[in-house]
């Protein structure tokens, strides 16, 4: 079945420590993007890509950084510079039909 | 600026029919979208609107007014599993990037 695989599941920093959270998705749709979800607030828009070896800061792009070498991967680097870096991300894809389609998050906690 | 507002929290009794409001102000606009969310999971697509008017799917309903940046959910014969955040979210018209803004939510909580 296609879908999109995000990995860990939840993850547990330490202070100063740089993670990278994978989404790898087999739908081959070219556009990907990276969300950003908090308590009480929308998902809010962090590094998108439309195509392989190219990709656009959105609207809360600091303390990350990304990567698309491949169309099927676009992983994220939340960095120590990121100041509140707790929270659920989600990776989507954008369907052949316009919408987005999300995976199933990854929840990181940094202690 | 770029603004989407929706109710923080709704409740309703299991069996009848919620309206869940959002109203817009976005710089472009290119359709609009509703997505279910439980707790600790993804969202998932459950509307699409960019031509005022009704699109109906099953028990769900949603409704555009793009001259008053207005959209609506209608939920009918609610059932327990409605329960959920429902958010809003515009896609604006810069270059095809897919990009969708994203409301706070709305939490509908059903009761017996």
């Amino acid at each position: 079945d296609g879908g999109i695989t995000q990995s860990p599941k939840y993850l547990f920093r330490k202070e100063g420590q740089n993670v990278t959270l994978s989404c790898e998705q087999n739908l081959n749709h070219d556009a990907m993007y990276w969300y950003r979800q908090d308590p009480g607030q929308g998902l809010r828009l962090i590094y998108y890509s439309q195509i392989v070896n190219d990709f656009q800061k959105g609207d809360i792009a600091e303390g990350y950084s990304v990567s698309r070498e491949k169309k099927e991967s676009f992983p994220l680097t939340v960095t120590s510079a990121q100041k509140n870096p707790t929270a659920f991300y989600l990776c989507a894809t954008k369907t052949n039909t316009g919408e987005l389609f999300f995976g199933e998050g990854s929840r990181l906690t940094v202690l | 600026g770029q603004n989407i507002d929706q109710p923080t929290e709704m409740t309703a009794t299991e069996g009848a029919i919620v309206q869940i409001n959002c109203t817009y102000q976005t710089s472009g606009f290119n359709g609009l979208f509703w997505y279910q969310q439980h707790a600790g999971e993804a969202p998932t697509f459950l509307s699409y609107n960019v031509l005022d008017g009704l699109e109906e799917k099953g028990r769900f309903s949603s409704f555009l007014s793009r001259s008053k940046g207005y959209s609506y959910l209608l939920l009918k014969e609610l059932q327990m599993k409605d329960s959920a955040s429902y958010l809003c979210a515009v896609r604006d018209f810069s270059g095809n990037t897919g990009k969708l803004i994203f409301g706070q939510g709305t939490t509908l909580q059903v009761k017996p």
